[in-house]
């Protein structure tokens, strides 16, 4: 599988803050890009998704920045509060040949602190 | 987005043993999908359940060692056979839904935690 490259491990904001979490991918026939929250003891939950061909996405406090010529995309959460604490994952695939077969960053353990 | 059930969801088992999880979907999905997650550590898919054929397997997996079944549209079984400690992890089902805006979406189950000592 092809690599995605997820930084910071770790991450720790005060309440309000705006936590930035950063991917790097190789293949550039990557065509899907989500990103997922996971708590302790759950599975990944999607949070938003975004495809190459819009360089932004926001849903709620969420926002997808998407930068195709440096294969970078980003995850902004605006105004985090205590209840965003958890782990985020940034994902790739190539919806036509794979099928949705999911290729993970390494995570990012995010704290809001209150 | 969709519903899935895994059972068990924790199990504690001897070495050299054999565990069957099972995955339900609360609607039939045409594609279903085995992740393994070590404590820690991130998701790498094992392999993809095909329906009414033998599921594709991803580099360093193999079919002896993680048997699939998938009898239908909404279910789903992984094996883990001849367990050893390194098996200890979670081993997660997803789901992938066509959202026709992004195209195929994909959805997990809440994972079974398997120890093996």
């Amino acid at each position: 599988q092809q690599q995605v490259k997820q930084s910071p491990q770790s991450l720790i904001v005060q309440k309000g803050g705006i936590p930035i979490i950063n991917c790097a991918y190789e293949n550039t026939a990557f065509d899907y890009f989500p990103w997922y929250q996971q708590f302790p003891g759950k599975g990944p939950a999607l949070l938003i998704a975004i495809r190459p061909d819009v360089s932004e996405k926001k849903e709620g406090r969420f926002t997808i920045s998407f930068n195709k010529s440096a294969k970078q995309f980003s995850l902004h959460i605006m105004d985090s509060q205590p209840g965003d604490s958890a782990t985020y994952f940034c994902a790739a695939s190539i919806e036509e040949t794979s099928g949705s077969r999911l290729t993970f960053g390494e995570g990012t353990q995010l704290t809001v602190n209150p | 987005s969709a519903v899935i059930s895994q059972k068990p969801s924790r199990d504690i088992c001897q070495r050299g043993t054999s565990l069957t999880i099972q995955c339900q979907v609360d609607s039939q999905v045409t594609m279903m999908f085995w992740y393994r997650q070590q404590p820690g550590q991130s998701l790498t898919l094992i392999a993809t359940a095909n329906q009414g054929s033998e599921a594709t397997y991803e580099s360093g997996f193999v079919i002896d060692k993680f048997p699939i079944s998938r009898p239908n549209l909404t279910f789903s079984t992984l094996t883990v056979s001849n367990m050893s400690p390194e098996d200890s992890s979670i081993y997660l089902c997803s789901v992938a839904r066509d959202s026709s805006v992004l195209g195929y979406e994909q959805y997990f189950g809440p994972g079974t935690r398997l120890t093996v000592t």
